[in-house]
């Protein structure tokens, strides 16, 4: 099956600076990877993903980047804001307009300092 | 409009006893997941619905563990003979299904503590 591994497992940022998470995956046939931020008592919430067939995506201050051939995929958060502080979990999913479980990662705390 | 729900948003058990947790996805929505978010942890796939069936049961820890759901609509998750390692936050989403749209919309967990 699908193993997606994330690095750093902790990233405190001053405010202002960029942010960069990193995912590795192992199944070549995914081709879907969202970003979920989850903030303290809530469930994740989707902030960007990607498909298979595009390297990168972006809005507004956040971006993906995704290297089909060594398997790996990124988060960039620019000019952090100190609601940018929270858990960031990577994923990873087969899509086949039916069962599209997600894989995830073990999750980024990001701690932005003011 | 309205999220997905979930409930309790926390129970306390004691180690063997039966536990029940509820989902209510968003309308329309035909897929559902379960998943369990150890504390630190990423979240563990646990189960699939598409409409009322379940042909994925794959991440279900022991049997122990079953699910079901009613139609299109609310589900349950329940846990026999809980352990302490249940302990964990039990996250339920639910996605429009054949419409291309992956994005799983996710309810605020149940965080079952078996003590």
């Amino acid at each position: 099956g699908e193993n997606v591994e994330q690095h750093p497992s902790t990233l405190s940022v001053q405010e202002g600076d960029s942010a960069v998470i990193k995912c590795t995956y192992s199944d070549s046939a995914s081709n879907y990877f969202p970003w979920y931020k989850q903030e303290l008592g809530k469930g994740p919430q989707l902030i960007i993903d990607i498909r298979s067939n595009v390297g990168e995506k972006k809005d507004q201050r956040i971006a993906v980047t995704l290297n089909k051939t060594a398997k790996h995929f990124s988060l960039h958060i620019t000019e952090t804001q100190p609601e940018d502080s929270a858990v960031y979990f990577c994923a990873a999913s087969l899509t086949n307009f039916g069962n599209e479980k997600l894989t995830f990662g073990t999750g980024t705390r990001l701690t932005i300092i003011p | 409009g309205a999220g997905v729900s979930q409930s309790p948003s926390n129970k306390v058990t004691e180690k063997g006893k039966d536990v029940e947790l509820r989902c209510d996805p968003i309308s329309g929505h035909t897929a559902l997941y379960w998943y369990r978010q150890r504390l630190g942890q990423g979240l563990e796939f646990l189960i699939y619905f598409q409409g009322n069936s379940a042909p994925d049961k794959s991440g279900l820890p022991s049997d122990r563990f079953s699910a079901e759901r009613t139609g299109e609509s609310v589900s349950t998750l329940t846990i026999q003979r809980t352990q302490q390692e249940d302990s964990a936050v039990y996250l339920c989403a639910s996605s429009p299904l054949g419409t291309g749209n992956n994005e799983q919309f996710f309810g605020p967990g149940t965080r079952l503590t078996v003590l």
